[in-house]
């Protein structure tokens, strides 16, 4: 069955200073891994997904994620942190088994911008 | 651009009442969901649906009920409201069941009190 991690629940980073979001993941098959964005008393958006095409994916707002199968790791990252990036972030991933629901979301990590 | 939309963003209620959250998407999705969340436990699947009056239950099913008569709209039942039911309610919809973009109604946050 997959799961996935995020290592961080919290994350402070200035303005301008890059931001490192971590995520690892297990699954069985071969994956789709998503990062969704929170802002608060907001619904989810989608950031970025990864279906087995290009391993560095780019998503909105200037974030892009790397997947590396050998690390079983989906990061987010973005050169330059701006105030409106302070939300929570989300990863998730499915084994892309067709016949069920197996997204499975991680605990989420809250960004911080300090200005 | 899909558009998910829940019918209140803010509901207070007391213990015992019977609360109906509903949940509207324009995009002809098969399958409709609905989560809570709680700080520090991220996201938790109560109930999803993949078809017209087919339901099944997600990870926390308990409690809750759910109901959905029409494709673009997914209903969630409190049939008895309690002070652990006391979250923020998210409503999702998409094309498929795996691998597919899930894309999010703005929430309802609930206070049962």
């Amino acid at each position: 069955a997959q799961s996935v991690t995020q290592l961080d629940s919290h994350v402070s980073v200035s303005e301008g200073t890059p931001v490192l979001l971590r995520c690892n993941y297990s699954s069985s098959y071969s994956p789709s891994l998503f990062w969704y964005v929170q802002h608060p008393n907001k619904g989810l958006q989608l950031l970025l997904k990864y279906t087995s095409a290009a391993t560095l994916v780019k998503g909105i707002n200037g974030f892009e994620a790397e997947f590396k199968k050998s690390e079983t790791s989906f990061h987010l990252t973005k050169p330059s942190a701006h105030m409106s990036d302070a939300a929570e972030y989300f990863c998730v991933v499915s084994d892309n088994n067709y016949n069920n629901n197996d997204m499975r979301f991680g605990a989420g990590t809250r960004l911080t911008v300090k200005p | 651009d899909v558009k998910v939309t829940q019918s209140s963003r803010y509901l207070v209620k007391r213990t015992g009442e019977k609360v109906f959250l509903e949940c509207v998407q324009d995009m002809d999705h098969e399958n409709m969901f609905w989560y809570r969340q709680d700080p520090g436990l991220g996201l938790r699947l109560i109930y999803f649906s993949y078809d017209v009056k087919m339901k099944e239950k997600g990870d926390i099913p308990e409690g809750y009920s759910v109901s959905r008569e029409k494709k673009e709209r997914f209903s969630l039942i409190l049939e008895s409201a309690s002070t652990n039911q006391t979250s923020m309610y998210l409503c999702a919809s998409s094309w498929g069941l795996s691998g597919q973009t899930q894309y999010f109604g703005p929430g309802t946050r609930l206070l049962v009190l």
